[in-house]
């Protein structure tokens, strides 16, 4: 069964450093999304993707981060400038639609 | 601005049904109602939805009330692999994101 797959598993970086989360969404999806969870915290939707462009996205998600394709098979989040409060699980998913979106294992980011 | 309510834990016997109850008293008519669960340390894994007609897939079964305000979620024979925290998700079907609450932990016990 077609996966997405998001690396790395675990990130941990440098507070006000930059940070690129990278996913491969499953392959004839043509929607993406982020979303992040906070240790012990419900999950949270960021920023919705289509052609090229956002589509939605949520009050967490300012000008810090940002979102694109790079090629036909990655999709990528990037924080520019971390904080302490951007550690948590970040959950990349895909949908052909507004089909069930599928998610990933997530990658795990610790900001020291 | 939760739209679903959800007892926020369970338990249940291995091999037997688990019925997990769900309330959405506001649902619209082109709201669809969602069911993911989230295992320990994993993403969120869909398992079925559905808008006004009872579904059934090869991992669960979608019931959904005449009036809409409520739906149960059944796992025929649950394992211990099923122990997970469910979520409840009504979504419009134009709608990007999913919305997610507390959900259920639902503890299968041998």
């Amino acid at each position: 069964e077609p996966e997405v797959t998001q690396t790395p598993s675990h990130q941990v970086t440098q507070m006000g450093q930059e940070v690129i989360l990278r996913c491969v969404p499953i392959s004839n999806h043509l929607y993406f999304y982020w979303y992040r969870q906070i240790l012990g915290q419900k999950v949270e939707f960021l920023v919705s993707f289509y052609n090229n462009e956002i589509s939605e996205k949520s009050e967490i998600f300012d000008d810090q981060f940002s979102v694109e394709r790079p090629d036909g098979s990655n999709f990528t989040l990037k924080i520019r400038s971390t904080k302490l409060e951007d550690s948590a699980m970040y959950f990349c998913a895909s949908s052909a639609g507004v089909q069930p979106q599928h998610f990933g294992d997530g990658t795990r980011l610790s900001i020291l | 601005d939760a739209k679903t309510t959800q007892p926020p834990s369970m338990d249940c016997a291995e091999g037997r049904a688990a019925n997990l109850p769900c309330n959405h008293s506001t649902i619209s008519g082109n709201e669809y109602v969602y069911w993911y669960r989230q295992i320990h340390s994993q993403g969120p894994q869909y398992i079925i939805h559905g808008l006004k007609n009872n579904e059934t897939n090869e991992m669960a079964s979608l019931i959904i009330t005449e009036d809409r305000k409520s739906s149960t979620l059944i796992l025929p024979h649950a394992t211990l692999r099923d122990t997970a925290v469910y979520y409840c998700i009504v979504r419009v079907s134009n709608d990007y994101k999913l919305s997610f609450g507390a959900g259920t932990t639902v503890t299968v016990r041998a």
